[in-house]
């Protein structure tokens, strides 16, 4: 158990839809990274949030958007969904902003477009 | 466009082998290279390299890079079935970006 939870575990909904991940960093982490991983794409970092502060950016669509609030928790908005979202989203958090070898993966939360 | 491109994409050997993966990349602004292992679920940390030459070792596992020619090999040394899984390689381009390889699919028979 890495310490990083995501919620939900599963995710199920319909083109055109909009979803919340939620992902709650180890004790004391300040940076948060969200990555995709699909079957034909592999993984791909998407953002990085660094105490609340957006700090990279990668390969995220304009319809996805993410936040860290002030208690360090993240959410990635997913919005108008295509069936290309469907992938598995991690969440992963670092102790300082550019220590990536300490960077702890959660568990992922799959979500399916239908 | 940056790039990270790994070999073989998969590989088959038994116990006690040694292998060695390979991760070439081209990025605009280098920072570091990272080696994950991924079972079943999300990545973990195997090795971040930062400086050409210096190798890093972790029992059977040891990494290294070389920034001359842009790769970086991984090396596992007496293979066991519990080292069966996806070894992804990502480079670090100085916060603008986090690009990772394919990776190499790695299988342990018994």
């Amino acid at each position: 158990d890495s310490g990083v939870t995501q919620t939900p575990k599963h995710l199920i909904t319909a083109t055109g839809q909009r979803v919340t991940l939620r992902c709650s960093p180890r004790s004391g982490d300040l940076s948060v990274y969200w990555y995709q991983q699909s079957l034909d794409q592999g993984l791909q970092f998407l953002i990085q949030y660094y105490n609340g502060e957006e700090r990279a950016k990668g390969n995220i669509l304009e319809r996805f958007s993410a936040q860290q609030f002030p208690d360090l928790h993240s959410e990635l908005n997913l919005s108008s969904l295509e069936l290309g979202d469907s992938a598995l989203y991690f969440c992963a958090s670092s102790e300082r902003e550019g220590l990536r070898e300490t960077q702890y993966f959660g568990p992922g939360t799959r979500l399916l477009v239908l | 466009e940056d790039k990270v491109v790994q070999s073989p994409l998969s590989l088959v050997v038994h116990e006690g082998d040694t292998v060695t993966l390979n991760c070439s990349y081209e990025v605009t602004n280098f920072r570091s290279l990272l080696w994950y292992k991924q079972e079943k679920k999300a990545p973990t940390f195997l090795f971040m390299l930062t400086s050409s030459g210096i190798e890093k070792k972790s029992g059977r596992l040891s990494s290294i890079l070389d920034k001359k020619e842009l790769f970086s090999i991984l090396n596992i040394t007496a293979t066991q079935t519990g080292d069966s899984a996806v070894y992804l390689c990502a480079v670090d381009n100085y916060g603008q970006n986090f690009v990772f390889g394919p990776g190499t699919r790695l299988s342990v028979l018994p």
